[in-house]
């Protein structure tokens, strides 16, 4: 079975900081990997995905995610924190089924993120 | 486009009643879904579909059902309620259901279950 963690359920960050909040994944064949937000009383946002190519992926709002195969990890980065970058973020994780079958995405805990002024 | 639509925004229900969350999409998406969110535990998957007519079990399905008469429309039913079914309840839709799709998330229904 597919699982994503996520090892830190809160996150502090002083503003115009490098940000990283962490996940790791397991899953069995290729690992499918995805970023998204939720700000207060909001759905869920995309920020960014990995499918293949580059470990390096660049994705909405200035962030980024490192795709680690080796450590398993998917990593979101951003070089500089803003106070509204404070949120939820979830690492997610997917499948593909062979054949007709579905796909699903299984997500992290999620992690707050805190960006102080 | 509106996107996805959920209502009610919020519901308290005692325990045994009924009732429909609505999830609605404008993008012509096939694949809907819907998933609950609780502390500490992420999102979890209830039931999806990939299409009108056709819809499946994710990994909560208990409690939980679905049909899909129309693209545009992905009704959750409680049949009765539990308190263990308090949630923040989200819908979501993709074009298909590859992951070279990006699943967009409906605002969420916060349910209360006494």
């Amino acid at each position: 079975a597919q699982s994503v963690a996520q090892p830190e359920d809160q996150v502090n960050v002083a503003e115009g900081n490098p940000l990283t909040v962490k996940c790791t994944y397991s899953v069995s064949g290729n690992p499918y990997l995805f970023w998204y937000v939720q700000y207060p009383n909001r759905g869920l946002q995309f920020l960014l995905k990995y499918i293949t190519g580059d470990n390096l992926v660049k994705g909405s709002y200035g962030f980024e995610a490192e795709f680690n195969k080796s450590q398993t990890s998917f990593h979101l980065k951003k070089p500089s924190a803003l106070v509204s970058d404070s949120a939820l973020y979830f690492c997610a994780v997917s499948r593909v089924y062979s054949g007709a079958g579905s796909y699903q995405l299984t997500f992290g805990k999620g992690t707050k993120l805190s960006v102080i002024p | 486009n509106a996107g996805v639509t959920q209502t009610p925004k919020f519901q308290v229900l005692k325990t045994g009643q009924s009732m429909t969350l609505q999830c609605a999409q404008d993008m012509n998406h096939e694949y809907m879904s819907w998933y609950r969110q609780d502390p500490g535990m992420g999102l979890r998957l209830i039931h999806y579909s990939v299409g009108a007519g056709i819809t499946d079990q994710g990994e909560v399905p208990n409690g939980y059902n679905v049909s899909r008469s129309t693209t545009e429309d992905f009704p959750l039913r409680l049949l009765s309620a539990a308190p263990s079914q308090t949630s923040v309840y989200f819908c979501a839709s993709s074009l298909g259901q590859g992951v070279d799709y990006e699943q967009y998330f409906g605002p969420g229904t916060r349910l209360t279950v006494t």
